[in-house]
């Protein structure tokens, strides 16, 4: 099975630099991504990683290494909007051929002022 | 506008009571898929669909069916639904194999609003 880890939750202030780890445990997989919730809300598209290295969106980057199992996501000059909660998840399994999406339990960021 | 919608977005019910909760996308995307969302737990994959009438299960799909029939459309089914269903639910729906038409990039899942079932 796949499993992917996240810590619960990081603190930063504003203005900071703040980078929220997913180690995974999984075969293969197509692809790793990341998305944004903020409270009552549903969560958003933020990046996605098919090859290994870093993906730049704005103030947001990812990471991937496959060899590491290990993904993380970057978030630069923090500002108080960007306290929410931040998952990854992986599509598929390459040995079954399996297309489901599995997430990590979440990250929930605190940025202070 | 490029969405996923659902509906209700709120439902409270009795056990047993057999409950239909509809999703829809408008953005001709090939993958559906719904979730639910517990506290501590995550997001939990419970059914996906590749295309029409291609479903398969996720991580949680006990006490649920799905259908599709039609692209646009993913309704999830709860037979007889049960108080540890209480939960709250996501539809979502992406393009495969190739950039998303509207965003230009690759495998963004579009998710709808959520509706927060109570199974009393």
């Amino acid at each position: 099975g796949q499993s992917l880890e996240q810590p619960s939750e990081v603190t930063a202030v504003e203005g900071a630099i703040v980078q929220i780890n997913c180690t995974y445990q999984t075969s293969g997989f197509y692809g790793l991504s990341w998305y944004q919730q903020h409270d009552g809300g549903a969560p958003t598209f933020l990046s996605y990683n098919a090859l290994d290295g870093l993906e730049e969106t704005g103030r947001f980057s990812s990471f991937l290494s496959r060899s590491d199992s290990y993904g993380y996501l970057l978030l630069q000059e923090l500002q108080m909007k960007d306290s929410a909660s931040y998952f990854c998840a992986v599509r598929g399994d390459l040995n079954t051929g399996f297309q489901k999406l599995v997430f990590g339990t979440g990250t929930r960021l605190l940025v202070s002022p | 506008e490029a969405q996923v919608t659902q509906n209700p977005r709120y439902l409270i019910t009795v056990t047993g009571k057999k409950l239909t909760v509809t999703c829809s996308q408008n953005m001709n995307h090939e993958y559906m898929s719904w979730y639910r969302q517990d506290p501590g737990l995550g997001l939990r994959q419970i059914y996906y669909s590749m295309n029409v009438e291609v479903t398969d299960k996720g991580d949680v799909p006990e006490g649920y069916k799905v259908s599709r029939k039609e692209k646009r459309n993913f309704p999830l089914i709860l037979e007889s639904p049960s108080p540890n269903q209480t939960s709250l639910y996501f539809c979502a729906s992406f393009r495969t194999g190739v950039k998303d038409r509207i965003s230009g990039r690759w495998n963004e899942q579009f998710f709808g609003p959520g509706t927060r079932l109570t199974v009393l």
